[in-house]
């Protein structure tokens, strides 16, 4: 079964600073997806970024970027120039691409703090 | 506005009470999906339906039934609610099952708060 670990319970930034959230993942397939997710206050989740495995460049969207070590299992988000709405649970996750483990595994989540 | 719609968004009940927390989505998708949100724990999988018509097991089953009404709805049922199901509940969404593809990411409501005395 595949497991993904966020070793980071809570981590706090200054308002425009740069931060880096960690996430580990193990599985015996060579097809997934990486997910990280945002849950802010209001409880919605809301897709940040996701990388394919097979895709060797990382993946970015305006402020946030991934660091995607395919053969250390690893899968980092970093935020940029962060802002106080940036504050939220983060979650990463992990789906197989084909099979019948195709589930969504989270992470136990990253609560994030933007300080002003 | 289009997407997964839950109800209630919030629900007190006792202890043996029975309830049934309510999922629909307006987006034409095929597979539904009910996970658990406990403090320090990330979503866990209860059930899913890959497609209408079908339901399966999850990561954490036990105590819980749900129904695949149609296309669009899809229920999640506590026959005899336990403290131990005190959570925040999330319906989710995806055109296929599983559906990692870049473009087609699982889509959640915004969760039932359901406390149990």
């Amino acid at each position: 079964a595949q497991t993904v670990t966020q070793s980071q319970p809570e981590m706090s930034v200054q308002e425009a600073e740069t931060v880096t959230l960690s996430c580990t993942y193990d599985t015996s397939e060579n097809n997934y997806y990486l997910f990280w997710y945002k849950q802010p206050p209001s409880r919605q989740m809301i897709l940040v970024i996701r990388q394919e495995a097979y895709k060797q460049q990382n993946a970015t969207e305006n402020r946030f970027s991934v660091n995607f070590q395919k053969a250390a299992k690893s899968f980092s988000l970093k935020i940029s120039d962060s802002q106080l709405g940036d504050t939220a649970m983060y979650f990463c996750a992990f789906i197989h691409s084909s099979g019948s483990a195709r589930q969504l595994t989270f992470g136990s989540g990253t609560q994030l703090t933007v300080l002003p | 506005n289009a997407g997964v719609t839950q109800t209630p968004k919030f629900q007190v009940l006792k202890t043996g009470q029975s309830m049934t927390l309510q999922c629909a989505q307006d987006m034409n998708h095929n597979s539904m999906y009910w996970y658990r949100q406990d403090p320090g724990m990330g979503l866990r999988l209860i059930y899913y339906s890959a497609s209408e018509g079908t339901t399966d097991k999850g990561e954490v089953p036990n105590g819980y039934n749900v129904s695949r009404l149609n296309k669009r709805e899809f229920s999640l049922r506590l026959e005899s609610a336990a403290p131990s199901q005190t959570s925040v509940y999330f319906c989710a969404s995806s055109p296929y099952f599983g559906t990692g593809d870049s473009n087609q990411p699982q889509h959640f409501g915004d969760g039932t708060r359901l406390s149990i005395l």
